[in-house]
């Protein structure tokens, strides 16, 4: 399967831990988002990378989140001191360039804060 | 950024053709019109994009209103498969702009064997 494959698929973990979640993309894609999707609602952007660059950050980025994407291949994202409200739905999407080219959306991975 | 306005939902039997509506009355010249899915427990796909024409391909058609301050999203014939959250978004094309999608809710489409 070439999509975009995210891993894990689910995270439960308890308050306060720190969680790491990892997207592969498209193997030619050069742009990679991060959005998270809370129940009932669309996905919200959260950031995105040109090649290993992270060109922008949504406010809805706390600092306890950080996102890296070394070698403009694979990306992971952190979040530090879980809470409650982390509890989402993490999604990432490629896409080869932008304009109007479509994302390629993984399969998301569900986070629990207990 | 402009915004869409879209129905929470819809009903359609199988078979049978459906039309998601969206309007977009301060979507600007520049701004292209953009249509995902989001089937239950998955990420959202593309479905069709759209300037001016009307556009078809091989899951949907697109009709744009002449002034482009509404569209829909035509499916021919709606199958169980077709069960999902349709999203509609304006969206930039110039090679400056980061690109993400805004999502709005959607409307989720039930399709009734």
């Amino acid at each position: 399967d070439t999509g975009v494959s995210q891993d894990p698929r689910h995270k439960i973990t308890k308050r306060g831990q720190n969680v790491t979640f990892r997207c592969d993309p498209i193997s030619e894609h050069n742009r990679l988002y991060w959005y998270r999707q809370t129940l009932g609602q669309g996905p919200e952007f959260l950031t995105y990378f040109q090649n290993e660059a992270q060109l922008e950050k949504s406010r809805l980025l706390s600092d306890r989140f950080s996102a890296e994407r070394p070698k403009g291949s694979f990306s992971t994202l952190e979040i530090q001191r879980t809470e409650q409200g982390d509890s989402a739905m993490y999604l990432c999407a490629s896409s080869l360039g932008t304009g109007a080219h479509e994302q390629f959306f993984g399969p998301g991975t569900r986070l629990t804060v207990l | 950024d402009a915004k869409t306005t879209q129905p929470n939902s819809m009903e359609s039997n199988e078979e049978e053709p459906v039309h998601l509506p969206c309007n977009h009355s301060t979507i600007s010249g520049t701004d292209y019109i953009h249509w995902y899915r989001q089937l239950p427990s998955q990420g959202p796909e593309y479905v069709i994009h759209g300037l001016t024409s009307n556009v078809n391909n091989r899951m949907a058609s697109l009709a744009i209103a002449e002034d482009r301050k509404s569209s829909t999203l035509i499916l021919h014939r709606a199958t169980l498969r077709d069960a999902a959250v349709y999203y509609c978004i304006l969206r930039l094309h110039y090679g400056g702009s980061q690109g993400n999608l805004i999502f709005g809710k959607g409307t989720k489409l039930s399709v009734k064997p």
